[in-house]
C-alpha cells in the first residue's frame, strides 16, 4: 500500500534557525507530493507541492525537492520565524486510472519556534 | 480562507446519536473529500465524491455515510456514535480531474470538531 513517514516531533528551534523535516514515502505508483501546514485551531493549508521527480516546490521560504531515487520529499527553510510554529504534514496522492485522488498523510511534525 | 465552508464548527452529542456534517466546496470544484483527524489515527481519508458520484472509499465505517448533492455540497452522516468517533472532520475540495490526468490540489475547510460524550 501507500504510506508516508515523517520524522518524529516535536521539533523546537530558535528564531532564524535552519529547519529540516524529513519525509519519505512508499507508493504503488507514481505519486504527487505535498506539504500541508496546520496552524493552531485551523484547518490544513497547502504549503507546497511537486508532481514529478526533481521538481522543487517552494512557498513562503519553504522548499522541498521530489527525490524519486530516495523516495523522499524533505521540507526545508533557511530561517524560521515564530509565526512558522504549526504542525506540518507530508502527503501523497497517486495518479490512478480513475479520478480518485485521495491524500495519504504522514503523522505530522509539530514545530515550535522560540523568539 | 480556502473557500471551503463547513458547518457546524463544533458538535457535542451523546453515544448512540446521529449527526450530519455539511460541506460546501469552493466555487467550481467538482470533487469533495472527507477526512478524519484523531489523536490515535492521525489524518485518514474517508470518502471522495466527484460530481455527485462516489469515487473512492477509504477507512470509512459502515455507520458512516456521505453524499454529494446536485449543487455539489456534501454531507457526512455519522450514526450510532461511539466515544471513539470524537475527532476533527475535514472536508476538502478540488477542481477534479479526468481519468489519467495529473492530480489537482485539494483545499481544506476549517473542520468540524465532533465530541461524543
Amino acid at each position: 500500500g501507500n504510506s508516508v513517514t515523517q520524522m518524529e516531533g516535536p521539533v523546537t528551534l530558535s528564531e532564524e534557525a535552519f529547519l529540516t523535516i524529513n519525509c519519505t514515502y512508499t507508493a504503488t505508483g507514481y505519486p504527487s507530493l505535498f506539504w500541508y501546514v496546520q496552524y493552531p485551531g485551523e484547518g490544513l493549508q497547502l504549503l507546497l507541492k511537486a508532481t514529478k521527480a526533481d521538481d522543487k516546490g517552494s512557498n513562503k521560504g519553504f522548499e522541498a525537492t521530489y527525490r524519486k531515487e530516495t523516495t523522499s520529499f524533505h521540507l526545508e527553510k533557511g530561517s524560521v520565524q515564530v509565526s512558522d510554529s504549526a504542525v506540518y504534514f507530508c502527503a501523497l496522492t497517486l495518479i490512478s486510472s480513475g479520478s480518485a485522488r485521495q491524500l495519504t498523510f504522514g503523522s505530522g511534525t509539530q514545530l515550535t519556534v522560540l523568539p | 480562507d480556502s473557500g471551503v465552508t463547513q458547518t457546524p464548527k463544533h458538535l457535542i452529542t451523546a453515544t448512540g446519536q446521529r449527526v450530519t456534517l455539511r460541506c460546501s466546496p469552493r466555487s467550481g470544484d467538482l470533487s469533495v473529500y472527507w477526512y478524519q483527524q484523531s489523536l490515535d489515527q492521525g489524518l485518514q481519508f474517508l470518502i471522495q465524491y466527484y460530481n455527485g458520484e462516489e469515487r473512492a472509499k477509504g477507512n470509512i465505517l459502515e455507520r458512516f455515510s456521505a453524499q454529494q448533492f446536485p449543487d455539489l455540497h456534501s454531507e457526512l452522516n455519522l450514526s450510532s456514535l461511539e466515544l471513539g468517533d470524537s475527532a476533527l472532520y475535514f472536508c476538502a475540495s478540488s477542481v477534479g480531474v479526468k481519468r489519467g490526468a495529473l492530480t489537482d490540489t485539494q483545499y481544506f475547510g476549517p473542520g468540524t470538531r465532533l465530541t461524543v460524550l
